[in-house]
């Protein structure tokens, strides 16, 4: 079965901290994960994904076999950056993508 | 181009009634997923239709159900309305090739409420 656990609900943190939202998964097969994020009053939006290794608005995530987590971090957090941050798991054939329940991230100026 | 489109953006049903939601996606999308998100529950998958085929379902009762036409456009529709289907209905497409997975595309949702 497929399941994504966000540890934290809510994050604070000051300008200028690095962050670090955790993501760990539990699949059998190869998965296919993501990040997703929702600012405030817009829709929810692809920030990254594991497959493409790329860093969007200064965000990157490590797909860590081994510990099955998918941890989202940034060296120096804005406040541009406080939103609601998911993250996914497709599975194998990719036709079912599980989400957790997220974690609020809010940077303080 | 233009995003994902959901309509209605609000509809409000009595207990038992059914509705039909509907969903365009991005035009090249020919997948198609639905979720409900509520507070309580978080986004939870409903089903992932691809070529008018659903490929996948999550753990809903048979009352959801959803279909998916040549052109890509879906809809879902809940049959017997309870009041716990009061939930926000988010629609995603996807480009897909072969297996590959380029993430999801969202709309903006369709607010249901039960009374």
């Amino acid at each position: 079965a497929q399941r994504v656990t966000q540890p934290e609900k809510l994050l604070s943190v000051f300008k200028g901290a690095p962050v670090e939202l955790k993501c760990n998964y539990s699949y059998s097969g190869s998965p296919e994960l993501f990040w997703y994020v929702q600012y405030s009053r817009q829709r929810l939006q692809l920030l990254l994904r594991h497959i493409s290794r790329e860093s969007i608005k200064g965000f990157t995530a490590d797909l860590n076999k081994g510990e099955t987590s998918f941890h989202l971090k940034k060296p120096f957090a804005q406040e541009e950056d406080s939103a609601m941050y998911y993250c996914a798991l497709s599975n194998t054939g990719g036709f079912k993508t599980i989400f957790g329940a997220g974690t609020r991230l809010f940077v303080k100026a | 181009k233009a995003g994902v489109t959901q309509t209605p953006r609000y509809l409000i049903k009595t207990r038992g009634q059914q509705v039909t939601l509907s969903c365009s996606p991005i035009s090249g999308h020919r997948s198609v997923s639905w979720y409900q998100q509520t507070p309580g529950q978080g986004l939870q998958f409903l089903f992932e239709y691809f070529s008018e085929t659903q490929r996948n379902k999550g753990n809903f009762p048979g009352r959801f159900s959803g279909r998916q036409f040549s052109n890509s456009r879906s809809e879902m529709n809940v049959s017997t309305l309870e009041l716990g289907d009061s939930a926000l209905y988010l629609c995603a497409s996807s480009l897909r090739t072969g297996n590959a997975n380029y993430g999801y595309t969202f709309g903006s949702g369709t607010r249901l409420t039960v009374v």
